[in-house]
């Protein structure tokens, strides 16, 4: 199987512009979460979704935001870009079905964001 | 609240050394315990989890945990250290949210190993 893909792998923007990041989940997996991975805070929990519908967010600003299609892809929205949302983006997707906690997770390879 | 704890950044260890990369956890019913290996450049890789069971957990590349419910710790070990085993290692406990579960990691450990 296809790992968990995402798009673009590094991205530069100036502040107050907007992102949008893009992950394919592998075949099968419908749950897709995000994470924000910095040096300072180590990796955050951004939102999760299953079947189209967010689960759980994480303690970020209304700033980010996703969404997740049919198909289990997914895609998640940065309004405003500040300096402090530079950072490696990361996607992972689970066979979570609704209820089971223990399912690893798998993750792509990240997107960079750099904010100038 | 749900936490992990791992209390070391760097763990350092000489090539065919066994190797501990420590793990604490807090949690309010029975934990899902996960280590995850962070190599350069590249996303988080699964090695192991824990559900119930044996409290030693084996996972890939010759990795193990050992579950020890009494000191809320699960240790990621491994007899005899690689070179290629440098990398981020993280370990999580599955949180139950408002919705759904999600993902609490620790800080990381950076191992080196030198050869």
């Amino acid at each position: 199987k296809a790992g968990v893909t995402q798009t673009p792998r590094y991205l530069i923007k100036t502040r107050g512009q907007q992102v949008t990041l893009s992950c394919s989940p592998i075949s099968g997996h419908r749950s897709v979460s995000w994470y924000q991975q910095t040096p300072g805070q180590g990796l955050q929990f951004l939102f999760e979704y299953f079947s189209e519908t967010q689960r759980n967010k994480g303690n970020f600003p209304g700033r980010f935001s996703g969404r997740q299609f049919s198909n289990s892809r997914s895609e998640m929205n940065v309004s405003t870009l500040e300096l402090g949302d530079s950072a490696l983006y990361l996607c992972a997707s689970s066979s979570s079905i609704a209820g089971v906690a223990y399912n690893e997770q798998f993750f792509g390879p990240g997107t960079r964001l750099t904010v100038l | 609240a749900q936490s992990v704890a791992q209390p070391e950044d760097q763990v350092n260890v000489a090539e065919g050394n066994p190797l501990t990369v420590k793990c604490t956890y807090s949690v309010s019913g029975n934990p899902y315990l996960f280590w995850y290996v962070q190599y350069p450049n590249r996303g988080l890789q699964f090695l192991l989890k824990y559900i119930t069971g044996d409290n030693l957990v084996k996972g890939s590349y010759g990795f193990e945990a050992e579950f020890n419910k009494s000191q809320t710790s699960f240790h990621l070990k491994k007899p005899s250290a690689l070179v290629s085993d440098s990398a981020l290692y993280f370990c999580a406990v599955r949180d139950m949210g408002t919705g759904g579960f999600k993902t609490i990691f620790g800080a990381g450990t950076r191992l080196f190993v030198k050869a």
